[in-house]
């Protein structure tokens, strides 16, 4: 089973506050690294889908990086906003296999 | 496009009762198809995932168990539910032509056994 690490594990900020969270995996047989967001009740949903070392993903206020070198991935939110409270998964493809962190809890404070 | 299906949304069960939880995917075909776990407080554990009909792995030793009957039809069954089997489980599919490209999933069901 794959070790995919997040942390932390939950984090509340003030709205407008910039944030940022980690995503480790094993840097051996890396293939990619995916970043989701789950809104409660709804299903995760992918952000970016990452493969090379020193990738950089923006969509809006959030963007990613990833260094496969040494096993991590950043994702940073600018300007938090209550609608960006979800739980952020990361997810390190094997093979057949999605193995997933414990993901990360965000919670921002209006 | 493709879709993907998941039900029942919601189910509460006794302990000892079967369970059978049904996914199916439209728009698509030879998806890889996965069962994963959130249990509270923790993250998203795999549970099986299948790259063709018949064809299943597990990855954690428990009390369920999956089967592939149809190409985009995946099912996760138990003969007799635990109190430690509650939890939500979500169904998701890959399309393993387009290298490791994202995981979609479906809605999910939430179990809640009593």
């Amino acid at each position: 089973i794959l070790n995919v690490e997040q942390s932390p594990q939950s984090l509340h900020v003030q709205e407008g506050d910039s944030t940022n969270f980690t995503c480790s995996f094993p840097s051996s047989n890396f293939y990619a690294l995916h970043w989701y967001r789950w809104e409660t009740a709804k299903s995760p949903e992918a952000l970016f889908v990452m493969t090379l070392n020193g990738d950089e993903k923006k969509k809006g206020r959030i963007s990613a990086t990833l260094n496969t070198k040494e096993g991590y991935s950043y994702l940073y939110i600018k300007g938090s906003q209550p609608e960006d409270s979800a739980t952020y998964l990361c997810a390190s493809p094997t093979g057949n296999q999605f193995y997933f962190g414990t993901g990360t809890s965000l919670t921002v404070i209006p | 496009s493709q879709t993907i299906h998941q039900w029942p949304a919601t189910l509460v069960q006794p302990v000892g009762s079967p369970l059978s939880l049904e996914c199916t995917v439209e728009g698509t075909s030879n998806p890889n198809l996965y069962w994963y776990r959130q249990a509270a407080g923790r993250g998203l554990q795999l549970l099986f995932y299948s790259v063709g009909i018949g064809q299943i792995s597990s990855e954690v030793p428990q009390n369920l168990s999956a089967s592939r009957p149809q190409d985009r039809q995946f099912i996760l069954s138990s003969k007799k539910l635990l109190l430690s089997d509650s939890g939500f489980y979500l169904c998701a599919w890959s399309d393993p032509t387009r290298g490791y490209t994202e995981a979609f999933f479906g809605q999910g069901t939430r179990l809640t056994v009593v």
